[in-house]
C-alpha cells in the first residue's frame, strides 16, 4: 500500500533495552521526521533527515539514533530506553521544496518500564 | 527558536455552535503554517495551510482559518461543528530558511457536546 508506515504500533520494552521503531515510506519522499508527542508538548522534533545519508538533530535529539541508508526507511533508535521515553512516536514525510505538508504514520506507542 | 502557542489547551462547544481555535507564532522571517487534526489512536491529517496569497484559508470538513501577520496569528473556525468534530488540533509552522522543517504547538482538544 502506498503511504507512510510505522512498525510496531504497539511496544513495551524494559529500562536499559535497545529498541528500533521503523518507519517506511512509498513516496520516495526526500524528506523524513521522527516527532514525539507527549502531553502537554505536542509533536516535537527529535531528529530529521533531507535525503538518503543526511540526518540532523531536531529539538530533544538526545538517547536517539537514527540513519537513512535508503530513501524510503527511517529507522529510530534508543540505544538504552529509559522511562522518560515513554512517549507516542510519530514518522513523517514530505516532498520537501518548501511548500508541501508533513505526511504523518499511524504512530508507535512505547512504554518503557 | 520557532515558538508556536495554541492558547487553550482544550475547548468545549455544542454540537451546531461556532468554534475558534487560537494560533500564534513568533518568527522574524516569513512562515508557511499549517493546521493538523489528530483523532483518537491515529496520525495527524491535514486540515488546511497557507503558503501565500490569500489570508483566508479553507480547508476540509468546513474549516477555515484566517492568516493575520501583524498578529502573527492563524486562527481556525467552522461556523457549525459536529460531533464528528471533536479531536485533537495541532497548529504547526516551517519558517522562512529552513521550511523543510516543521515546528508544531501543544495542541487543541476540541471536544463537540450533543
Amino acid at each position: 500500500d502506498a503511504g507512510i508506515t510505522q512498525s510496531p504500533r504497539y511496544k513495551i520494552t524494559e529500562t536499559g533495552r535497545q529498541v528500533t521503531l521503523m518507519c517506511h515510506q512509498t513516496w520516495s519522499h526526500s524528506y523524513m521526521f521522527w516527532y514525539r508527542q507527549d502531553l502537554g508538548h505536542g509533536l516535537r522534533l527529535i531528529y530529521y533527515s533531507a535525503a538518503a545519508d543526511i540526518t540532523d538533530k531536531g529539538e530533544v535529539p538526545d538517547g536517539y539514533v537514527v540513519s537513512r541508508s535508503k530513501t524510503e526507511n527511517f529507522p529510530l533508535t534508543l540505544e538504552s530506553a529509559t522511562r522518560s521515553q515513554t512517549s507516542v512516536y510519530f514518522c513523517a514525510s514530505s516532498p520537501g521544496g518548501g511548500v508541501s505538508e508533513a505526511f504523518f504514520g499511524q504512530g508507535t506507542r512505547l512504554t518503557v518500564v | 527558536a520557532q515558538s508556536v502557542t495554541q492558547l487553550d489547551s482544550q475547548v468545549p462547544v455544542f454540537e451546531e455552535a461556532p468554534v475558534e481555535l487560537r494560533c500564534n507564532y513568533s518568527s522574524s522571517v516569513s512562515v508557511y503554517l499549517f493546521w493538523y487534526v489528530q483523532y483518537p489512536n491515529q496520525g495527524l491529517q491535514l486540515l488546511l495551510k497557507y503558503l501565500s496569497g490569500s489570508t483566508l484559508v479553507k480547508g476540509i470538513n468546513g474549516f477555515e482559518a484566517e492568516f493575520n501577520k501583524s498578529q502573527t496569528s492563524f486562527h481556525l473556525r467552522k461556523p457549525s461543528v459536529h460531533i464528528s468534530d471533536t479531536a485533537e488540533y495541532f497548529c504547526a509552522v516551517s519558517r522562512g530558511y529552513n521550511f523543510n522543517k516543521f515546528y508544531f504547538g501543544s495542541g487543541t482538544k476540541l471536544n463537540v457536546k450533543p
